[in-house]
């Protein structure tokens, strides 16, 4: 896979769910990833899923995989303002040794 | 257990200096990360390790750019003759699991080329 397609900025009011999105290339990748970067900060891995599952949840958090679309999605409920950071999507690359990221969508979280 | 840490944070150097950054992964992952991100941009692939070995390099990892991990604990990343286009986030990663996306990340070393 060569390019992890995500939308580059939303912004959402406290306490509204927010959904980030992401088009992934590499059907064969047995994870798929979301990091969350906080200014100045490296990347916290937030959550994954596995290849076979269709949803994952945890916490405030929902993974949603459509591997038919190659479309991945995360939902956090009830956002938070300390929610404000760029929320990565990643794959597993062709290699299997490394992360194909996309661009990173910026979340902002209005009070 | 401190994280990964990469020193310096910051470095800003004039082009065609040399310049080296240092990544100490977490105690007993064997496996290393090496990452660029630039502005804008998510992270990079560069490299990568399994305890001493380098077992994968990105054609975006150039003659100039060299990365060693002797005992295969501690990582350093040279850059030679720096161009303006290597200022970039540096990020090292590490883990002790089977699949790359399980790694934990350091703050990462930013670097300005003047």
């Amino acid at each position: 896979g060569e390019d992890v397609e995500q939308s580059l900025f939303l912004s959402v009011r406290e306490g509204d769910s927010s959904v980030i999105n992401c088009t992934y290339t590499d059907s064969s990748s047995t994870y798929l990833y979301w990091y969350k970067q906080e200014p100045g900060a490296g990347l916290q891995l937030l959550t994954y899923i596995f290849s076979n599952m269709d949803m994952k949840q945890d916490q405030r958090l929902t993974v949603l995989l459509n591997k038919k679309d190659k479309h991945l999605s995360l939902r956090i409920a009830d956002t938070q303002t300390g929610d404000s950071a760029i929320y990565f999507c990643a794959e597993i690359s062709d290699s299997g040794y490394a992360l194909n990221f996309g661009k990173g969508t910026s979340l902002l979280v209005t009070p | 257990d401190t994280g990964v840490s990469q020193d310096p944070r910051h470095k800003i150097t004039k082009r065609g200096q040399n310049v080296t950054f240092r990544c100490d992964p977490i105690s007993e992952h064997n496996r290393l990360y090496w990452y660029r991100q630039t502005l804008g941009q998510g992270p990079e692939f560069l490299t990568y390790f399994q305890n001493e070995a380098q077992l994968e390099k990105s054609r975006l990892l150039s003659d100039r750019f060299s990365a060693e991990r002797p005992k295969g604990s501690f990582s350093t990343l040279e850059i030679q003759r720096t161009e303006q286009g290597d200022s970039a986030m540096y990020l090292c990663a590490s883990t002790s699991r089977g699949e790359a996306g399980g790694a934990y990340f350091g703050p990462g070393t930013r670097l300005l080329v003047l």
